[in-house]
């Protein structure tokens, strides 16, 4: 069975920090990964998606970046947090390229003050 | 603008009563997926249904899709107190992977 692990958990952070989120999915090989984040009682929006290792999409521009150093892993990162980076963000998962499901992690809620 | 929205922000019904979650879209679709979030949690998908069909059921979820008014609806019979949740329809062109998710629908269910 495969198995989504999302680290840290949670994170209070303050602005003009930085920050490096991680997502680990073990029983599958290369799958698709992707990066969500979600504000506070909205909606989720796709930030990146990755197909292999080495390759990384933006879907937009939120001052964040993204990377893919193994199969099996997949970073967020930025160099300088913003208030407006606080959320709910959501590592996931597909076997197939377009409409396949979508497996998610847990999620990190991250606090930027 | 949103490709996909569902269309309330917010239902609430007794145990035992049935539901109804719609949602429309913007552009053509390859497959509109419904998915459910529970409060502090990933979203977990429900039902994928594809653009050629009309109708799929899960248990006692039963999704349409209507291309013609762009439209979908995520019925729950005989609902549950742990069906309370925020439930999202997601849209795809079929392109670049990329999913859309409506703003969501918060259900909930009391005893």
């Amino acid at each position: 069975a495969q198995t989504i692990h999302q680290w840290p958990v949670a994170e209070i952070k303050a602005v003009g920090s930085p920050l490096s989120l991680g997502c680990t999915i073990k029983g599958k090989s290369s799958p698709n990964l992707y990066w969500y984040w979600q504000a506070t009682g909205g909606t989720l929006q796709q930030l990146f998606y990755s197909i292999t290792v080495g390759q990384v999409e933006s879907v937009v521009q939120l001052n964040l970046s993204a990377s893919r150093p193994k199969d099996d892993q997949f970073i967020l990162s930025t160099e300088k947090l913003l208030l407006s980076h606080s959320g709910f963000y959501l590592c996931a998962w597909s076997t197939d390229w377009g409409y396949a499901e979508q497996f998610f992690g847990p999620g990190t809620r991250l606090t930027v003050l | 603008s949103q490709l996909a929205e569902e269309n309330s922000w917010a239902l609430s019904v007794h145990e035992g009563e049935s539901v109804t979650v719609n949602c429309s879209y913007k552009t053509s679709i390859t497959a509109l997926q419904w998915y459910r979030q529970k409060s502090g949690k990933g979203p977990a998908q429900l039902i994928l249904i594809r653009s050629n069909e009309r109708e799929k059921r899960n248990g006692r979820l039963r999704a349409t899709l209507d291309t013609s008014s762009q439209s979908s609806s995520l019925s729950i019979t005989a609902t549950r107190c742990e069906d309370t949740a925020v439930y999202f329809c997601a849209t795809d062109a079929g392109s670049n992977a990329k999913l859309t998710f409506g703003k969501g629908t918060k259900l909930s269910v009391k005893s």
